[in-house]
């Protein structure tokens, strides 16, 4: 069975561009949680997204969005990049809402640089 | 106050070694915990669930659970170079939060 697909895994952006980021969770999955992961605050939560729909979302300014798609599938988006979103950015799935069962599936993440 | 706190680290010890890595956390209503193991350039891989009261083990794995004091342990017996990798508690949703909360996690070398 295969596991969570992110694409692209790596990535090098300039300050003010716009960054899109895919996941696709594992076949039967459907919620996709997002986490930012930074050597200083470790893994923050982004958002969930359950049956296309947002359902939990963390403490990230409005730069920071997402969705999901009727096959489960999800992307990200971070407009107007800062420094600050150097991050590797993770994909988590889960078959039910992440906080039922706590067990995430993760991808192996898409590492954004921001010059 | 993090809901859920642990040192960085790196803690490096010799292959064979019992190894006890550990999380505080701040919410008495929290039922369960997780471990988490990242290895490097990798995502983070579900290890353990510990429920709140007592031991589980697994393997040369074992998770504890001290209410009294509000701490999370997870113990390596017989460390292997294969565990060198980040491991991180996480904690489920709670008041005002519905989404598992990860401490920043410790980084573990083991030297063969």
């Amino acid at each position: 069975k295969a596991g969570v697909t992110q694409t692209p895994r790596y990535l090098i952006k300039t300050r003010g561009q716009q960054v899109t980021l895919s996941c696709s969770p594992i076949s039967g999955h459907r919620s996709v949680s997002w986490y930012q992961q930074t050597p200083g605050q470790g893994l923050q939560f982004l958002f969930e997204y359950f049956s296309e729909t947002q359902r939990n979302k963390g403490n990230f300014p409005g730069r920071f969005s997402g969705r999901q798609f009727s096959n489960s599938r999800s992307e990200m988006n971070v407009s107007t990049l800062e420094l600050g979103d150097s991050a590797l950015y993770l994909c988590a799935s889960s078959f039910g809402l992440a906080g039922h069962t706590g067990e995430l599936f993760f991808g192996e993440g898409s590492r954004l640089t921001v010059l | 106050q993090k809901e859920v706190e642990q040192d960085p680290g790196p803690l490096s010890v010799p292959e064979g070694a019992i190894v006890s890595l550990n999380c505080t956390y701040s919410n008495s209503a929290f039922q369960y915990f997780m471990w988490y193991r990242q290895y490097s350039r990798k995502g983070p891989e579900l290890l353990m669930y510990t429920y709140s009261s007592g031991n589980k083990e697994d393997g040369r794995f074992t998770a504890q659970v001290d209410k009294s004091s509000k701490y999370i342990s997870l113990f390596i017996r017989d460390s292997q170079p294969s565990d060198s990798a980040t491991y991180l508690c996480a904690s489920p949703p709670g008041a005002g939060r519905r989404a598992l909360t990860f401490g920043s996690g410790t980084r573990l070398q083991v030297q063969p």
